[in-house]
């Protein structure tokens, strides 16, 4: 069965520190790998997607990145947080098709 | 104008009712999806749809195409039921809706 992981689950950061999450996906192969955020009392925003390896469009302008150096690996940066950066931040996956996806635990992340 | 418009935004229920709701979307669309939030953050997919109607358990999700609406139905609410559920729709992009706070009182 396929298993979607996400860390740290929670993260303080201060201003202007730099951020790197974490997502992977096992018991799937050539996912669609999705990067969201729910802002307090907002809904999703999808921020990212990867149809493959390398392969990142981005949905939003922002300060941050999305990295796919692996197959079932999605990682989101920053280089430089901003107060506003403070969210729930969500990895997904899914088929090839825009189908069901499928959600990971979340990181609640603070930047202070 | 939100291409997804949920309703209610919260919702307050006794044990034993039964609960509606309501998602209406202003774009083309290949599928609708309900998921469900739970307290702590985490996500389920409960429905995808494209047409008709689907059960799983206490649940049933409808949706009319033409009407641009769909619902999602809890019959017999049960505390464990709350939780906040998005309507979430996939077309040229995704797009969700802001949700809707279920609190199920026992």
């Amino acid at each position: 069965s396929q298993t979607i992981h996400q860390w740290p689950a929670t993260l303080v950061q201060p201003v202007g520190s730099p951020l790197s999450l974490e997502c992977t996906v096992e018991g799937t192969s050539n996912p669609n790998l999705y990067w969201y955020r729910q802002a307090a009392g907002r809904g999703l925003q999808l921020l990212f997607y990867s149809v493959g390896i390398g392969q990142i469009s981005s949905e939003v302008p922002q300060n941050l990145s999305a990295s796919r150096p692996q197959d079932r690996q999605f990682i989101l940066s920053s280089k430089k947080l901003l107060l506003s950066d403070s969210g729930f931040y969500l990895c997904a996956w899914s088929g090839i098709s825009l189908d069901t996806q499928y959600f990971g635990p979340g990181t609640r992340l603070t930047v202070l | 104008k939100n291409e997804v418009e949920q309703s209610p935004q919260n919702l307050t229920a006794q044990e034993g009712e039964f609960i509606t709701i309501n998602c209406s979307y202003s774009v083309g669309i290949s599928a609708l999806h309900w998921l469900q939030q739970h307290p702590g953050g985490g996500i389920v997919s409960l429905f995808m749809l494209s047409s008709g109607k689907k059960k799983h358990g206490r649940l049933i999700a409808t949706i009319n195409i033409q009407e641009k609406h769909s619902s999602l139905h809890i019959t017999a609410s049960h505390p464990r039921d709350s939780a906040v559920y998005i309507c979430a729709l996939t077309g040229n992009q995704f797009y969700f809706g802001t949700g809707t706070s279920l609190t199920v009182i026992p």
